[in-house]
């Protein structure tokens, strides 16, 4: 099993639709959650940190939830400019054999069409 | 102030050949990590250098090596490249404990 998966879609989602993607990790002790960015042939980018109580950045919104080792990713009103692959890191715990190294899921690939 | 820079930005080999990619931390960061990203994968963990050791290492083979310099540039080695070590390799820097890594521009390694 994967320390990270993610379905890899494509997704393709018209402009102002709704959009989630979810992630599952197989660490029960993993630390730290984050959804990054990556644009084509660019560098991953953070997109924001994941917490249990939940984060909203303007149109994103991320869930934690610890007891189902799940990770989710909610875009609304999605625009041309959101298209990218999605994706899903954790971090193992401190003094655990994955801390401070970023286990990334496969990616999602979301196209959002005029 | 300069972000996470790599180089070179691409590169093509031949199957046995070695390699040499160098990365530089964003101003004020301590901790360099490798990730190696196959087409369509995300990336994984190689291993990450901090106060000139290696720290941590992922599952990969000891062809792959690296080092860190005291002005904590890094340099990622690959030795007897295989076509499938063809892939963007990324370098990420951090501060201390790495909970966010700032990824440089990647260098693109082609193994024909």
């Amino acid at each position: 099993r994967k320390e990270v998966e993610q379905d890899p879609g494509p997704f393709n989602v018209p402009e102002g639709a709704t959009v989630a993607f979810n992630c599952t990790y197989s660490n029960s002790a993993s630390q730290s959650f984050f959804w990054y960015r990556q644009d084509c042939r660019k560098e991953p980018k953070l997109l924001m940190s994941v917490y249990s109580s939940g984060n909203e950045d303007g149109r994103f919104t991320a869930q934690l939830n610890r007891a189902s080792q799940y990770i989710s990713l909610l875009i609304r009103d999605s625009k041309l400019s959101d298209s990218a692959t999605y994706l899903c890191v954790v971090i193992g715990n401190a003094g655990g054999t994955s801390y401070g190294k970023l286990t990334f899921g496969q990616g999602t690939i979301l196209t959002v069409h005029p | 102030d300069a972000g996470v820079t790599q180089s070179p930005t691409h590169l093509i080999k031949t199957r046995g050949q070695q390699v040499t990619l160098r990365c530089s931390p964003k101003s004020g960061h301590d901790t360099v990590s490798w990730y190696q990203q196959a087409l369509g994968q995300g990336p994984q963990f190689i291993f990450q250098y901090y106060e000139e050791e290696e720290r941590q290492r992922g599952n990969f083979p000891d062809r792959f090596s690296g080092h860190q310099f005291p002005n904590y540039s890094s340099e990622l080695n690959v030795n007897a490249l295989l076509l499938g070590d063809s892939a963007l390799y990324l370098c990420a820097s951090s501060l201390g404990p790495p909970d966010e890594q700032f990824f440089g521009p990647g260098t693109r390694l082609t193994v024909l």
